[in-house]
C-alpha cells in the first residue's frame, strides 16, 4: 500500500539527548514537510522540502534539523537544543510543482521527555 | 490577528445531526482550501479539496469557500459517531506548497 510511514510511534528523550524520528514515503512525492502539533496550537511547519538534497526552515524550525539524501526519506533530528520538544510531530508530502497539491500525512510520532 | 482562526469547540450533537463547522481568514492571497479529519492519536486525513470559491460534495460531506467573505466551511450531514474527531482547515496561496492551519475543531457525535 501507498503511504506515509513514522517510526516510531512513541519515543522518550532524556535531558542533552539528540533523537531522529524517522519518515519514509512509497508515494514518489518530491515535497516532504514536518509539522509539530500541540494541544490548543494546531499544527506548526518545522521544515520542509521540495527535492531531494535540499529543504527549508519554517516557522519554527529553531532546536530542529533535517536532511533529504533520498526522495523517499526525510528524518528529523530533534536536538539537545530543543527545549520543549514534547509534542506530536507529523510527517507529510506532496506531489510538489508549480500547481499546487494537497498534502498527505503519516500517523505521527509522539515524543515525551523522560 | 492570526492567519486562520477556527473556534476549538467542543461541538457535541446527536447522531443524524447537521455538523457545521467553519474558518476565517484574513490572507487575500489564500486560493486552496482543505479540510482534513484527524482521530485521536492519528495523522490528519484529508476529506476536501477545493480551489477558489464556490461549492464541493462529496457524499455526506459539503465544503463551501466565500473568498469575498474570507470564510469557508464544511458540512456532514446525517452524523454518524464515526464522524467524532477533530477537523482541521488548512490553506495555501497560489504557488506556495506552505499550508495555515486553524487550530481544530473537536466534533463529537453522541450515539
Amino acid at each position: 500500500d501507498g503511504g506515509i510511514t513514522q517510526s516510531p510511534k512513541y519515543l522518550f528523550r532524556k535531558e542533552g539527548q539528540n533523537v531522529t524520528l524517522s519518515c519514509e514515503q512509497n508515494l514518489n512525492h518530491d515535497a516532504m514537510y514536518w509539522y509539530r502539533q500541540d494541544p490548543g496550537q494546531g499544527l506548526r511547519l518545522i521544515y520542509y522540502s521540495q527535492i531531494v538534497n535540499d529543504f527549508q526552515k519554517g516557522d519554527i524550525a529553531e532546536g530542529y534539523s533535517v536532511s533529504r539524501e533520498k526522495k523517499e526519506s526525510f528524518p528529523l533530528t530533534v536536538t539537545s537544543a530543543q527545549k520543549n520538544p514534547t509534542a506530536f510531530y507529523l510527517c507529510a508530502s506532496s506531489i510538489g510543482g508549480v500547481k499546487y497539491q494537497p498534502q498527505h500525512f503519516g500517523d505521527g510520532t509522539r515524543l515525551s521527555i523522560l | 490577528q492570526k492567519e486562520v482562526e477556527q473556534d476549538p469547540g467542543p461541538l457535541s450533537v446527536p447522531e443524524g445531526a447537521i455538523v457545521s463547522l467553519n474558518c476565517t481568514y484574513s490572507n487575500s492571497a489564500f486560493q486552496y482550501f482543505m479540510w482534513y479529519r484527524q482521530y485521536s492519536r492519528k495523522g490528519p486525513e484529508l476529506l476536501m479539496y477545493t480551489y477558489s470559491s464556490g461549492n464541493k460534495e462529496d457524499g455526506r460531506f459539503t465544503a463551501q469557500v466565500d473568498k469575498s467573505s474570507k470564510y469557508i466551511s464544511l458540512f456532514i450531514r446525517d452524523s454518524q459517531p464515526s464522524d467524532s474527531a477533530t477537523y482541521l482547515c488548512a490553506m495555501s496561496a497560489q504557488g506556495n506548497n506552505r499550508l495555515a492551519f486553524g487550530k481544530g475543531n473537536q466534533v463529537v457525535v453522541i450515539p
